[in-house]
């Protein structure tokens, strides 16, 4: 049981360069969601989704895409770099489940990226 | 909406010392509140949350944390620190599994 990962752990572009940052759990989550971390603001929420072919904005979802296909995959894009991109992004999966909620979220290990 | 405050950005504390870290939210509607915990370098874990009940919460790792719904708060709290404490610890408020809205992190550095 890998838990959730994420491909990959550095990456460096230059600004308009676009890419795919790869995330995948293998816990049968229904609910997975991109956050950034930047020095002094915590994590903030750029895009989640509550189950495949389901996906909606966060705070801060200019400049990216997303889309869930599968319940294990959900990458995430960067269309056009930005040097205000750069930071530490984090995947993370939760469980549905009936009745009350409150189920924690499970991280991956993040994705340092640089913008230059 | 939610929003989280956390009360100091930087802890320094002896080994061996209690800790405290402070939590402020604020939330129209009832919540969840977590506490996450990231090492050096890795992602954030799980220390402990509240969902109802007693308002006094144990955690992993010895860590607990009072929930006061008069002040908003969710105050996080360690007896007794040790060198494998120092990280940085999130404070975060959800009122569904999807969402979360976290504080800005309090480094915690803990010194022999």
């Amino acid at each position: 049981n890998a838990g959730v990962t994420q491909t990959p752990k550095f990456q460096v572009l230059k600004t308009g360069q676009s890419m795919t940052l790869q995330c995948a759990q293998d816990m049968n989550h229904e609910y997975m969601s991109w956050y950034r971390q930047d020095p002094g603001m915590g994590l903030r929420l750029i895009h989640y989704s509550v189950g495949a072919g389901i996906t909606d904005q966060g705070e801060v979802p200019n400049g990216y895409n997303v889309s869930r296909s599968t319940t294990e995959d959900f990458p995430l894009r960067l269309l056009s770099a930005a040097p205000s991109q750069t930071s530490v992004y984090f995947c993370a999966s939760s469980y549905r489940g009936g009745g009350t909620g409150g189920h924690e979220q499970y991280f991956g290990p993040g994705t340092r990226l640089t913008v230059t | 909406a939610q929003s989280v405050t956390q009360l100091d950005s930087q802890v320094p504390v002896f080994e061996e010392a209690p800790v405290e870290l402070r939590c402020n939210y604020s939330s129209s509607v009832s919540v969840y509140l977590f506490w996450y915990v990231q090492y050096p370098n890795q992602g954030l874990q799980l220390l402990l949350k509240y969902l109802s009940g007693s308002t006094l919460v144990k955690g992993i790792n010895g860590f607990e944390a009072e929930f006061n719904k008069s002040q908003t708060s969710f105050h996080l709290r360690k007896p007794s620190v040790h060198i494998s404490d120092t990280a940085e610890y999130f404070c975060a408020v959800s009122d569904n599994d999807y969402k979360l809205s976290f504080g800005a992190g309090t480094t915690v550095t803990v010194r022999a």
